[in-house]
């Protein structure tokens, strides 16, 4: 079974710009999650989605967003970018409540 | 969710026995303890979780105190490829949805 996959692996902006992540979720999996990770902050939730809708959002100011698709892919966006959103962006799917799949996460450099 | 206190670091040597623990002394009746792990430069991975009894899988075996406020991770026998930062959750299942509360966890180093 193939694994959560993540798009693009690693992604260079500059500030002010805007950026899209995509997850491909595992076969089978509706929740779709998001979280970021930074040195100083570690691993914080951005957002769940389930079944299309947002389940679950964590406090991240409105510059971050996402959404599911029907096929359960997700996607999230970041806009207006700022140097302190450098980080490593992960995603995890999962189709119960007892174990997350997470992927390999999106390096994101603002410069 | 209920906040869990794990060591910044520990060390053990490879082929013995490892145990992380975990503190929760606020959980609640309802909070599963979960384990999670991140290797370098990967995303975490599951690794085990328990309610009350003792549990055990292929990779691990997580062992609760009586009271539940607090818990140990055993590692039967490190390896070179168990290196990396343990995480220790509380969550509850009548929270919606899977959201994950992470700590600073524990970064395991083991040395050949």
């Amino acid at each position: 079974k193939a694994g959560v996959t993540q798009t693009p692996r690693y992604l260079i902006k500059t500030r002010g710009q805007q950026v899209t992540l995509s997850c491909s979720p595992i076969s089978g999996h509706r929740s779709v999650s998001w979280y970021q990770q930074t040195p100083g902050q570690g691993l914080q939730f951005l957002f769940e989605y389930f079944s299309e809708t947002q389940r679950n959002k964590g406090n991240f100011p409105g510059r971050f967003s996402g959404r599911q698709f029907s096929n359960s892919r997700s996607e999230m966006n970041v806009s207006t970018l700022e140097l302190g959103d450098s980080a490593l962006y992960l995603c995890a799917s999962s189709w119960s409540t007892t174990e997350q799949f997470f992927g390999p996460g999106t390096r994101l450099t603002v410069l | 969710d209920a906040k869990t206190t794990q060591p910044n670091s520990m060390e053990s040597n490879e082929e013995e026995p490892v145990h992380l623990p975990c503190n929760h002394s606020t959980i609640s009746g309802t909070d599963y303890i979960h384990w999670y792990r991140q290797l370098p430069s990967q995303g975490p991975e599951y690794v085990i979780h328990g309610l009350t009894s003792n549990v055990n899988n292929r990779m691990a075996s997580l062992a609760i105190a009586e009271d539940r406020k607090s818990s140990t991770l055993i590692l039967h026998r490190a390896t070179l490829r168990d290196a990396a930062v343990y995480y220790c959750i509380l969550r509850s299942p009548y929270n919606a949805g899977n959201m994950l509360t992470f700590g600073g966890g524990t970064r395991l180093m083991v040395k050949p």
